[in-house]
């Protein structure tokens, strides 16, 4: 199986509201994480990383949060906008490795 | 997606016929991946490529074939395309490999239906 995954396929909020994403993943040795946003039609587009010796990273709205005793990754958006909608990803490369590995998402609605 | 380019956009083929997908770069990353991804699966590598002529399997290479003659074009091929195979298929590129530095840039996706 996946060493990532996430808690909840789906989310739904209402505007306004802030909106937490969240992501497992089981690998101690996953030296980096990202989270990437895909829009209906489109591809994963890049939203915030960040490397496991930090707890917190922010971003416009966006906040990821790293758990690493726990092996817990967060994604908080502020004031969710309808904009916000999609499919957002966690991802983690496995220290050295050439490649990401990707959780399977969480469609994100945001309802006006 | 600036840099990256997937063709076509889409297509469908018949069970049985060879398809050739196409990722051009223009960001002359070493870096080259191919991803297919279907609902419940999420995004799962195919192949990739960390340099000219240099290329290697990812979890779900099986029926799948790539070349990269030159650091700008990845081609994936499908030799007998099976319905197993309808999905959508998704090139990355990335200058450092490890997803360092906002990981990999993804190309618009190419949509394949085998019928």
């Amino acid at each position: 199986g996946e060493s990532v995954g996430l808690h909840l396929p789906t989310l739904s909020v209402q505007e306004g509201d802030n909106s937490i994403i969240n992501c497992a993943y089981s690998n101690s040795a996953s030296d980096y994480f990202i989270w990437y946003k895909q829009e209906s039609g489109k591809g994963p587009q890049f939203i915030i990383d960040i490397r496991s010796n930090m707890d917190k990273r922010q971003g416009q709205r966006v906040t990821v949060l790293l758990n690493k005793t726990v092996k817990h990754l967060s994604l908080q958006i502020a004031a969710t906008q309808p904009g916000d909608s999609a499919v957002y990803f966690c991802a983690e490369t496995q220290g050295g490795s050439e490649k990401l590995v990707f959780g399977k998402g969480t469609k994100l609605t945001v309802n006006p | 997606d600036a840099g990256i380019t997937q063709s076509p956009r889409h297509k469908v083929t018949e069970t049985g016929t060879p398809v050739t997908l196409r990722c051009h770069q223009t960001e002359n990353h070493r870096y080259m991946y191919w991803y297919r991804q279907d609902p419940g699966h999420g995004l799962r590598l195919i192949h990739y490529s960390y340099g000219v002529k240099d290329t290697d399997k990812g979890e779900v290479s099986d029926g799948y074939s790539v070349s990269r003659s030159k650091t700008e074009d990845f081609l994936l091929t499908l030799e007998s395309a099976t319905s197993s195979q309808t999905s959508v298929y998704f090139c990355a590129i990335s200058a450092t490999g490890t997803g360092g530095n906002y990981g990999y840039t993804f190309g618009s996706g190419t949509r394949l239906t085998v019928v």
